[in-house]
């Protein structure tokens, strides 16, 4: 089982660029997370998706767009890079939003903007 | 919203001597209380998970206690070994929230 997978694992934009970060998942998982981790700050929840066609924002939506088309797929779009965008982005799944149910994170993608 | 607070964020442990992380969590409704291992260069992986009905879990060299009245929660392990090394994260949810509250880590370093 692949999990949940991140593409690419590392990349370089200059200011102003854009990019998409790719989260692919295999488990059939309904509910699928963007999060960034900054040094000290823990993770921060960017947007979230409880199935296809239906996106939601979280703690810090600002600067990123969403889209969840199908169910394996949610891709991350960074439209106009700005340094304060420097950051570690971890995509998760999970079967359902219930409390009891395991998020499983994909590797991380390691963003700089420079 | 849940705000979530996590101590101390580094400890280091001889080998062999028990590891202990602290948590605390605002919102009473929250019912769920995972943590996370977070190895070098790899995304969080679920090592332990405590729901509120249940005072304390274990499994093997790790245990979660929760507190409810006091709104917190705590990772113990012992008989701690180099590969222990990581980062763990907290967090905290209750039911009809699709959304995980994390703290804000600790790394922890077993010393040889």
């Amino acid at each position: 089982n692949a999990g949940v997978t991140q593409t690419p694992k590392f990349r370089i934009l200059k200011i102003g660029q854009s990019m998409t970060l790719q989260c692919a998942q295999d488990m059939n998982h309904n509910y699928m997370y963007w999060y960034r981790q900054d040094p000290g700050m823990g993770l921060k929840l960017i947007y979230y998706s409880v199935g296809a066609g239906i996106t939601d924002k979280g703690e810090v939506p600002n600067g990123y767009n969403v889209s969840r088309s199908t169910t394996e797929d949610f891709p991350l779009r960074l439209e106009l890079a700005a340094p304060s965008q420097t950051s570690v982005y971890f995509c998760a799944s999970s079967y359902s939003g219930r409390s009891n149910t395991e998020a499983f994170f994909g590797q991380g993608t390691r963003l700089t903007v420079v | 919203g849940e705000n979530v607070e996590q101590h101390p964020s580094t400890l280091s442990v001889q080998e062999g001597d028990s590891a202990v992380i602290k948590c605390t969590y605002s919102d009473s409704a929250s019912n769920y209380f995972p943590w996370y291992k977070q190895e070098l260069g790899k995304g969080p992986q679920l090592i332990i998970d405590i729901r509120s009905n249940v005072g304390e879990k274990k499994d093997q060299r790790i245990a979660v206690t929760l507190n409810k009245t006091a709104k917190h929660f705590s990772l113990h392990i012992t008989e701690t070994q180099p590969e222990d090394s990581a980062v763990y994260f907290c967090a905290a949810r209750r039911d009809g929230n699709e959304k995980l509250t994390f703290g804000t880590g600790t790394r922890l370093t077993i010393i040889p």
